[in-house]
This record gives C-alpha cells, structure tokens and sequence, in this order.
C-alpha cells in the first residue's frame, strides 16, 4: 500500500517552455501533498504543500507564479514549471500524506533538465 | 543550530555488522519521526516511523526514540551491501500543514 506515482519520469525542455508533473496516489487518498526539489548531493528542499480544493503554501524563497500547483482532487497534484531555465534543472518529488497518520509517502520522482 | 542534525559520514561497517545511525532534533513539542533511506539518484523510502519514547523494531530495522534528550536513532542489523545508501531522519512539526523537517542525511557504506 501507499503508492506514489509520478509522471513523467524524466522530461527534456527548451528554455522558456513550460512543463507540468504529475503525482497521483495510487492506493490511498492523499489529504495533503507536498513538493520537493533536490540538486545533486544536496539535501531535499520543500518548495510547497498543497491540499486539495485549497491553494498551495508555499516556503520562502519559492516563486509561486513560477511553479503553479493544483491539487485538483485526493488523488491528483500537478506541478507546472513556467518559463523554464537552466537553473531549473533538478530532481523533482512529490510526496503525500493520507487522511490518518502522518507518514509522508514519496513519488520516483521527475527528473528535469532545461536545455 | 540546525533543527534536525545527523552525522554527514560515511559511517563504513563490514557486512553482517550492526549500523548505527543518530539524529538529534531541537523543536521539543515534536511528536513524530521517520526514518527514510534513500538511494542515489532514487527518491526517498520510508523505512520506519516512531512516535513513542523506546523501541520498535521491524524486521533488521530497530527505531529509538529518547524525547527527554531529543534523540532518535535507527539501527540496521545483519548490514548487508544493498543497504548502502543515504539515510535520512524526519521530524514532523506538529502545527499547520505537517510539513516534515529533514536532516541532510548519514550515508551508510556497507563492505562485503
């Protein structure tokens, strides 16, 4: 149980298109959900959480007009990178908390590079 | 003083050894901690979460939780190769959103 999936798993973009990623729980309903970025050999940095029917909270220092979340459903959060660059190439995951309990379940995670 | 530390390492023990992995964490009121291991280049797994003072154990894996000294730890017996990875302990903070506040990570090297 508690399966995160995310799609896709690696993406390819040109500078200043946008790409979205998708994290969906597979098994369970996921109250909240959460957004994560890592560069290689750093520490995972949480970039917002998001629950369902509510707009996303996001930390200090994120863009949010830059990376627009929606967490449409239990089961469904997107995360659209606008106007991509090169600095925003990263490992992206995405991680989500069911109703009870306050075990944090990640995704594989989408790979993002900005050429 | 960061809020979750643990030792960067690599802690290296032989195969079939006891691991030992420590965090410590400086928000008192926290009720909640996990443990995550986390392959390179992979995203991370839940290993173990622990929400009482003592031990719990599940399988090779053994959590402790001390709150008086705002300690918690995860032991590995029986360390095999496959387990060579970076570990990372969580916190939850208990107000708003539930975000988890992570340490940077022990990396375990585990040698045949």
């Amino acid at each position: 149980g508690a399966v995160v999936s995310q799609h896709p798993s690696w993406v390819i973009c040109k500078s200043g298109t946008s790409v979205k990623i998708e994290c969906r729980s597979l098994d369970f309903q996921a109250t909240t959900m959460f957004w994560y970025r890592q560069f290689p050999k750093q520490s995972l940095m949480l970039m917002a959480t998001s629950n369902e029917g509510s707009k996303a909270t996001y930390e200090q220092g994120v863009e949010k007009d830059k990376f627009l979340i929606n967490h449409a459903s239990l089961t469904l959060s997107t995360l659209t990178v606008t106007s991509a660059h090169p600095e925003d190439s990263s490992f992206y995951i995405c991680s989500a908390r069911g109703l009870y309990g306050y075990e944090q379940y990640f995704g594989p995670g989408t790979r993002l590079t900005v050429t | 003083q960061k809020e979750v530390e643990q030792n960067s390492g690599p802690l290296s023990v032989p195969e079939g050894a006891i691991a030992s992995l420590n965090c410590t964490y400086s928000d008192r009121v926290s009720q909640s901690f996990f443990w995550y291991r986390q392959y390179s280049g992979k995203s991370p797994e839940l290993i173990m979460s622990i929400y009482s003072n003592g031990d719990k154990e599940d399988g090779r894996f053994t959590a402790q939780l001390n709150k008086a000294s705002q300690y918690v730890s995860l032991l590995i017996r029986d360390s095999q190769p496959s387990d060579s990875a970076t570990y990372l302990c969580a916190v939850n903070r208990n107000t708003g959103f539930q975000k988890l506040v992570f340490g940077t990570g022990t990396r375990l090297l585990v040698s045949p």
